[in-house]
């Protein structure tokens, strides 16, 4: 079974700094799909960014970019230029690429707090 | 995007009774929906898989006859708690899988329900 590890459970980030969150996996899949997903106080799950597997060029969206290293199973999460609005629970998620049927399997989460 | 609409967002009941909760998809077909429960501060962990039209899959140490799933339509599944218990309260999480998406691997989530049980 996969598993998802992030061995932050809580950050702080000056405002406007950048700051980086850790995540690895552990799968025997090729094809799979990796995922962070912020989770604020209205607990509605809120997608980030998303990697494919087969993809070796690092996914970005805005002030948010990713260092996938596949060969170490690491996923880490960069947020560039700190906003307030960036506190939250951060999920990293993997999901396997097998079947439409597989879910999204959530490491424990990172809290992160952003300091004016 | 796709939207996921759930419901009721907050829901408290008596202990003993019954919940439903309501997990659409609005503007696509769901085949599949998968239910989560999150503790306070804790991660999501998956309960069950629901497929359209057949039973649910569910996780070990998930009770399937407390936790009724039924996904009897393309856009609508629902998650009874039955002879719900104080240790059932939590956060209930239901998330989507669109055909269409599939080449991006993403779920598409709903707003979570409260449950408390007094």
């Amino acid at each position: 079974a996969q598993t998802v590890t992030q061995s932050q459970p809580e950050m702080s980030v000056q405002e406007a700094e950048t700051v980086t969150l850790s995540c690895t996996y552990d799968t025997s899949e090729s094809d799979y799909y990796l995922f962070w997903y912020k989770q604020p106080p209205s607990r509605q799950m809120i997608l980030v960014i998303r990697q494919e597997a087969y993809k070796q060029q690092n996914a970005t969206e805005n002030r948010f970019s990713v260092n996938f290293q596949k060969a170490a199973k690491s996923f880490s999460l960069k947020i560039s230029d700190s906003q307030l609005g960036d506190a939250a629970m951060y999920f990293c998620a993997y999901r396997s690429a097998f079947s439409g049927n597989t879910p999204l399997v959530f490491g424990k989460g990172t809290r992160l707090s952003v300091i004016a | 995007g796709a939207v996921v609409s759930q419901h009721p967002s907050r829901v408290i009941c008596k202990s003993g009774t019954s919940v439903k909760i309501e997990c659409r998809s609005l503007d696509f077909q769901a085949t599949t929906m998968f239910w989560y429960r999150q503790f306070p501060k804790k991660s999501l962990m998956l309960m069950a898989t629901s497929n359209e039209g057949s039973k649910a899959t569910y996780e070990q140490g998930v009770e399937k006859d407390k936790f009724l799933i039924n996904h009897a339509s393309l856009t609508l599944s629902t998650l009874t708690v039955t002879s719900a218990h104080p240790e059932d309260s939590s956060f209930y999480i239901c998330s989507a899988r669109a055909a269409s998406g599939e080449g991006t691997g993403e779920l598409f989530f709903g707003e979570g329900s409260r449950l408390t049980v007094l």
